[in-house]
């Protein structure tokens, strides 16, 4: 299994109140990716980065930030949380771009109240 | 933009039944194709993939077929098995970039009766 982890797998927080979830990883990727798990929606992409300090915005980045400044780490922070951020957050990593597959986590379910 | 539909779900079959599980995607340029299946509890892993027009992918006796002229990438197994019970999603990456950026379907639940 590729070595990538998530803390914490599961949180329970209120409205208003800060997030932040972390991503690790241990095979020297360069591609980390967060998404979100709805039903109905599958999975969608919130942010991800392609190296140290380079990220860009998904489909659904609205209300969330990412940082990396470490290759090992990808944080991801919901600065005021909302109800509808409410799901399962997984991260995926991938060595090279297009043709690779993705490595994912166990993910983290958010209860926002 | 760029998209990928799957039947709904769920699907329930008896064991050693023939699996299809139908997906067409929308890209205006030429993608690569992936299924992912997640097992209760865990994250998504990759099952198989392909990379240009009639490529198959295989794996644990699954397979599919990158058919260009149908935009489609249908998943079959010829007889399923309890343990394939799972969550299956239809994947594409729409990337000229090299960033691997993917595109999910809405997911299919398989359940697999003894």
């Amino acid at each position: 299994d590729a070595g990538i982890t998530q803390s914490p797998r599961h949180k329970v927080t209120e409205t208003g109140t800060p997030v932040t979830l972390r991503c690790h990883q241990t095979e020297n990727h360069r591609y980390m990716y967060w998404y979100r798990q709805d039903p109905g929606h599958g999975l969608r992409l919130i942010h991800y980065s392609y190296g140290v300090k380079d990220t860009d915005k998904g489909e659904v980045s609205d209300g969330y930030s990412v940082s990396r400044s470490k290759t090992e780490d990808f944080l991801l922070t919901l600065e005021s949380a909302t109800s509808s951020q409410t799901s399962v957050y997984f991260c995926a990593i991938s060595g090279q771009g297009t043709y690779n597959e993705q490595f994912f986590g166990p993910g983290t379910r958010l209860t926002v109240l | 933009g760029d998209s990928v539909t799957q039947m709904e779900g769920p699907v329930t079959l008896s064991e050693e039944a023939f699996l299809t599980i139908n997906c067409t995607y929308t890209a205006t340029g030429y993608p690569s194709l992936f299924w992912y299946v997640q097992y209760p509890g865990e994250g998504l892993q990759l099952l198989l993939k392909a990379t240009k027009a009639d490529d198959k992918g295989s794996n644990k006796g699954f397979e599919a077929t990158y058919r260009k002229e149908t935009t489609s990438f249908h998943l079959e197994k010829g007889s399923v098995q309890v343990s394939d019970s799972a969550v299956y999603f239809c994947a594409l990456s729409e990337d000229s970039s090299n960033t691997g950026k993917l595109i999910f379907g809405q997911g299919t639940t398989l359940q697999v009766k003894p």
